[in-house]
């Protein structure tokens, strides 16, 4: 297994342009989350998604926007990119929703850092 | 509200034992998480513990919970280079949101 892939691992955007960082798992998960974590901060939760089809906000979901047409894949959209967006972003997947029972250990994709001049 | 609270770095010296602290707020979380994120990677599970636990051993990794003071530790014995890395306590919080501290830069000196 590949397990949580995350594509691309660099990118720099000037403020306004738009792209799409894209994750895809092959364990079958049901739950996908994207965080972005900077300095001090730790991680913050942007989008996740229980299942194909279902998507729902986080704690910072302002200027993203997410769908999950597949179980395999959930793309992270940058409407138009400004430079308080500079950030390393995580895409990270498990087997049951965090809320459900159990441990729902998360697997995590390496990053992408973005970079919004 | 939902909040997770780590200082941010400690340093040590090759053998001795660490240990890294954290505060939480929501006494209803069902489990308390240490993730371990490498230089350039993603983060990875390293233990956990249930609530109805006081401490869980795994190798050389100790966690401990206190449940009175919503206080997670971490103690890694026997500190090796290797184990540099930044290292993330996290909590189930409301509707199962996973809630990360800051981080804790661990720098281990040979």
């Amino acid at each position: 297994n590949a397990g949580v892939t995350q594509t691309p691992k660099f990118q720099v955007l000037k403020t306004g342009q738009s792209m799409t960082l894209q994750c895809a798992q092959d364990m079958n998960h049901e739950y996908m989350s994207w965080y972005r974590q900077d300095p001090g901060m730790g991680l913050r939760l942007i989008h996740y998604s229980v299942g194909a089809g279902i998507t729902d906000q986080g704690e910072v979901p302002n200027g993203y926007n997410v769908s999950r047409s597949t179980t395999e894949d959930f793309p992270l959209r940058l409407l138009s990119a400004a430079p308080s967006q500079t950030s390393v972003y995580f895409c990270a997947s498990s087997y049951g929703h965090v809320g459900t029972s159990g441990v729902n250990e998360q697997f995590f994709g390496p990053g992408t850092r973005l970079t919004v001049l | 509200g939902e909040d997770v609270e780590q200082s941010l770095f400690l340093s040590v010296r090759e053998g001795d034992s660490s240990v890294i602290n954290c505060t939480y707020t929501d006494s209803s979380s069902t489990y308390l998480y240490w993730y371990k994120q490498e230089p350039g990677a993603g983060l990875q599970l390293l233990t956990y513990i249930f609530s109805n636990m006081d401490m869980k051993q795994d190798q050389r990794l100790t966690v401990l919970l206190n449940k009175k003071d919503k206080h997670l530790s971490l103690r890694i014995a026997d500190t090796q280079t290797g184990d540099s890395a930044i290292y993330f306590c996290a909590e189930k919080g409301q509707g199962g949101k996973l809630i990360f501290g800051q981080g804790t830069e661990l720098s281990v000196k040979p």
